[in-house]
């Protein structure tokens, strides 16, 4: 099994639509999740951390499943510059908390 | 807002030649860790740093590789010998804080490398 596995996509949607990627890890031993944002050719930007049972930050919303080791990001109401490839990262536990990103899923929203 | 900086944005080398990629952290973070990305790949764990030595490497990280942290501000990756396989963008990221739950790490813009 992958570290950490995510649906590489592409995902089309319409503008206004709501989207929801998944993602499962590993390692029942990581305790933090994020979701990041990379467009093309650019660095890696936090989108949300996710924490015991999820949050919410305006359209977007994560959950956590420990018990199935499995994350989601929901984004409601599509915007065009949502676009990009949304990667869901888990920290590796034992000391230096290194990261262990998903390949990406990725989003197109069309007009 | 504070950000992670790097320098160059690109670098063009020779196989086999010495390169330095440099970044300066956020700077009241303490951890650094350097990744690299292979283009149409995922994001990899290279190397993280602390407290002026390395915390963890992973296998990539061979001794063709090495960090330094020269002067309280910047965060260097050097490549003694690049191999074509070397090509790839090369991001830096800091953090503030490690424990169990709050341990966000920031990005660089990223060194694209070719090695030709």
């Amino acid at each position: 099994r992958k570290e950490v596995e995510q649906d590489p996509g592409p995902f089309n949607v319409p503008e206004g639509a709501t989207v929801a990627f998944n993602c499962t890890y590993s390692n029942s031993a990581s305790q933090s999740f994020f979701w990041y944002r990379q467009d093309c050719r650019k660095e890696p930007k936090l989108l949300m951390s996710v924490y015991s049972s999820g949050n919410e930050d305006g359209r977007f919303t994560a959950q956590l499943n420990r018990a199935s080791q499995y994350i989601s990001l929901l984004i409601r109401d599509s915007k065009l510059s949502d676009s990009a490839t949304y990667l869901c990262v888990v920290n590796k536990p034992g000391g230096t908390y290194k990261y262990i990103f998903g390949t990406g899923t990725r989003l197109k929203v069309l007009a | 807002e504070p950000e992670v900086t790097q320098t160059p944005s690109h670098q063009v080398t020779q196989m086999g030649q010495e390169v330095i990629l440099r970044c300066v952290p956020i700077s009241n973070h303490l951890y650094f860790y350097w990744y690299r990305q292979i283009l149409g790949q995922k994001v990899e764990f290279l190397v993280s740093f602390y407290n002026n030595e390395i915390s963890e490497k992973s296998e990539i990280f061979d001794d063709q590789f090495s960090v330094e942290r020269p002067d309280g501000s910047n965060f260097t990756l050097k490549i003694r010998s690049t191999k074509l396989e070397d090509s790839a963008m090369y991001f830096c990221a800091s953090g503030l804080t490690r424990t169990e739950t709050e341990e966000t790490q920031y990005f660089g813009p990223g060194t694209r490398l070719l090695v030709l």
